[in-house]
């Protein structure tokens, strides 16, 4: 089964610039989600998705970063215009169900720098 | 809020188990607890997952205690390739389940 694929892997932008991460999850998971990594802390959650409608995107910054999943696939992160504090390493990861008992499947990420 | 306590680092000499505790003293009836594992430069991994009873798998077992306030992963034989940091996560929410991660545990395996 081949697993949760990223790209790119990394990005390099000035700030004010605008980037787009791509995420393609696992076949057959309807679940998808993007985390945010910084450097030293545990992943925190921007936004879900079951299949193409959103769950929850609470804490995700919407001045500035938007995500979709068309067709209930592939999905996009976008973030426009990056501020030096969104470096950091972007990480998609999806399952099969929301539920408590369907564990995630992560991708290795893109990792962001903002000069 | 990770609502849940692990210590920051542990260590373990290799080919020896590793008990690696987690409190989750305000854990609800519905509420599942996840270990998650990240090697550096990886997205987290899942290792494994219970609910009230123990479980295990071929990377670990985990034991939860009989108020489920706590719970331990256990990893038979330490290898180098165990060094990471561990997550235990109360997989928790009313309509949408969400991985909360803490700081977790830094394992280091000594050779």
């Amino acid at each position: 089964e081949a697993g949760v694929a990223q790209s790119p892997r990394y990005k390099i932008i000035e700030k004010r610039q605008s980037v787009a991460f791509w995420c393609n999850p696992i076949s057959g998971h309807a679940t998808l989600y993007w985390y945010q990594q910084i450097l030293g802390q545990g992943p925190k959650l921007l936004i879900q998705f079951q299949n193409n409608g959103v769950v929850d995107d609470s804490q995700l910054p919407k001045d500035r970063f938007s995500a979709e999943r068309l067709k209930g696939v592939d999905s996009t992160l976008k973030i426009q215009p990056a501020k030096l504090e969104d470096s950091a390493v972007y990480l998609c990861a999806s399952s099969r169900g929301g539920g408590g008992n369907q564990p995630q499947h992560f991708g290795d990420g893109t990792r962001l720098s903002i000069l | 809020d990770a609502k849940t306590t692990q210590p920051n680092s542990m260590e373990s000499n290799e080919e020896e188990p590793v008990h690696l505790p987690c409190n989750h003293s305000t854990i609800s009836g519905t509420d599942y607890i996840h270990w998650y594992r990240q090697l550096p430069s990886q997205g987290p991994e899942y290792v494994i997952h219970g609910l009230t009873s123990n479980v295990n798998n071929r990377m670990a077992s985990l034991a939860i205690a009989e108020d489920r306030k706590s719970s331990t992963l256990i990893l038979h034989r330490a290898t180098l390739r165990d060094a990471a940091v561990y997550y235990c996560i109360r997989y928790s929410g009313a309509g949408s389940y969400q991985l909360t991660f803490g700081k977790g545990t830094k394992l280091s395996v000594i050779p």
